[in-house]
């Protein structure tokens, strides 16, 4: 079962306005949230995280909310550049019992800022 | 330190073939991960390392996968006998203790043909 869910697998948005990307989890064991970028032929790089005792959490254009009561999380980048084109995964962290926390990944969400 | 390492970038292989992937983590961060990426999936959970002790194994990792860490810094992962399926990217990760943001490396893409 996916524990981590993002339902929109690509999503277009003028240069200059606002993205926002949705996550939706069903473990309520995870405590951390994540955002990365991809972009083609690279690593995932960390964008920004969230704890679960917080609603909110900002970064430069970057803001990412939570909703414990719906497990839902989003990602709005304002204003979008054509720079921010790639792909974003959502991540939710749990302690896994051996020293660490392991993340689960949803399968993420393709961003194409128009110029 | 810029990061986590891993070689080779690209590897093709005809099936059957043994590979063996490296991945340097940043020195100081003790936690190390493997992950692999399919097309259009997020990175999966492979195993996980602390120190040089391999401490987690996804169901995903087959008696044909072996990964290792030496003295705690550098680690292999190694696939026998390549199949089709195991073509993917695959990830290298490394935490410091007490952090819940991975350093990924830029990945191994694996072709077996």
């Amino acid at each position: 079962d996916q524990q981590v869910k993002q339902n929109s697998p690509s999503l277009s948005v003028q240069e200059g306005r606002i993205s926002i990307l949705n996550c939706d989890y069903t473990n309520s064991m995870f405590d951390y949230f994540l955002w990365y970028k991809k972009y083609p032929a690279e690593g995932p790089t960390f964008l920004i995280s969230i704890s679960s005792i917080k609603d909110k959490n900002e970064d430069g254009r970057f803001t990412v909310f939570l909703n414990k009561s719906a497990k839902h999380l989003s990602l709005h980048i304002v204003p979008s550049q054509p720079g921010d084109s790639a792909v974003y995964f959502c991540a939710a962290s749990k302690y896994s019992g051996a020293g660490s926390y392991q993340l689960t990944f949803g399968k993420g969400t393709k961003l194409s800022v128009i110029p | 330190d810029t990061g986590v390492s891993q070689d080779p970038r690209h590897k093709i292989t005809k099936r059957g073939q043994n590979v063996t992937f490296r991945c340097d983590p940043i020195s100081e961060h003790n936690r190390l991960y493997w992950y692999r990426q399919t097309l259009g999936q997020g990175p999966e959970f492979l195993t996980y390392f602390q120190n040089e002790a391999q401490l987690e194994k996804s169901r995903l990792l087959s008696d044909r996968f072996s990964a290792e860490r030496p003295k705690g810094s550098f680690s292999t992962l190694e696939i026998q006998r390549t199949e089709q399926g195991d073509s993917a990217m695959y990830l290298c990760a490394s935490l410091m203790r007490g952090e819940h943001g991975y350093t990924f490396g830029s990945g191994t893409r694996l072709t077996v043909v």
